[in-house]
């Protein structure tokens, strides 16, 4: 069974600071997909990233940044220059492939980590 | 403009009450979804279609039934048989590409409360 695990609940920083967030899943997929949402106050997850299982290259888009590891099985995400807009919930979540394609049978989500950017 | 409508955005309903949770999108995508959110919890998967008239259990499919019509259209109905249906719930479609489906995109959530 997949499952993901964001250990850290809550992370409170002040702005300005580089803060990164940890996701660590399981598959017994050799395919399979990674993604990164966030979920601000109003509730509303939004898209951030998709990555899949054989694209194990560094992304940055601005001051976000996401470092794939498949040989720890982790999926960090790294917020560069915090700003108070970036406080919400970051949730990862991950799609074992299959024959349907990635996203097909619904995400296996993380429990969410909480992040407070304190002016 | 193109997105995924929820209504309403609040319901209450009285216990041992059946609930149908609107879910309409405009994007053209092909499979659709809904979540269960729980305080301080991630997102759990209840059904989920991936084309008109066809749809599937997800990991917490007891206590609730969809439909699937229109390909527009996936309404989530909260029965009786739900023992803990207060919750927030998420719809969510994603376009098939290929063999493949893209990323999954969500709409601004129901929040049911059972008095």
């Amino acid at each position: 069974a997949q499952k993901v695990t964001q250990a850290q609940t809550e992370i409170s920083v002040v702005e300005k600071e580089d803060v990164t967030l940890d996701c660590v899943y399981e598959t017994r997929d050799t395919t399979y997909y990674l993604f990164w949402y966030k979920q601000p106050p109003s509730g509303e997850l939004v898209f951030l990233i998709r990555r899949n299982s054989f694209d194990e290259q560094n992304e940055i888009s601005g001051r976000y940044s996401w470092n794939f590891q498949k040989s720890t099985s982790s999926f960090n995400f790294t917020i560069t220059a915090s700003q108070v807009v970036d406080s919400a919930v970051y949730f990862c979540a991950l799609s074992e492939a299959s024959y349907s394609g990635g996203g097909a049978d619904g995400l296996t989500f993380g429990k969410g980590t909480h992040l407070i950017i304190q002016p | 403009d193109g997105g995924i409508t929820q209504s309403p955005k609040y319901l209450f309903r009285k216990e041992g009450q059946n609930v149908t949770l609107s879910c309409e999108q405009n994007l053209n995508h092909d499979a659709m979804y809904w979540y269960r959110q729980d305080p301080g919890q991630g997102l759990r998967l209840i059904y989920y279609s991936q084309i008109v008239n066809d749809f599937q259990k997800g990991d917490i499919a007891e206590g609730y039934s969809v439909s699937r019509e229109k390909k527009e259209s996936f309404p989530l109905t909260v029965t009786s048989a739900q023992k803990n249906p207060t919750a927030f719930y998420l719809c969510a479609s994603s376009k098939r590409s290929g063999g493949y489906y893209n990323e999954q995109f969500f709409g601004p959530g129901t929040r049911l409360t059972v008095l």
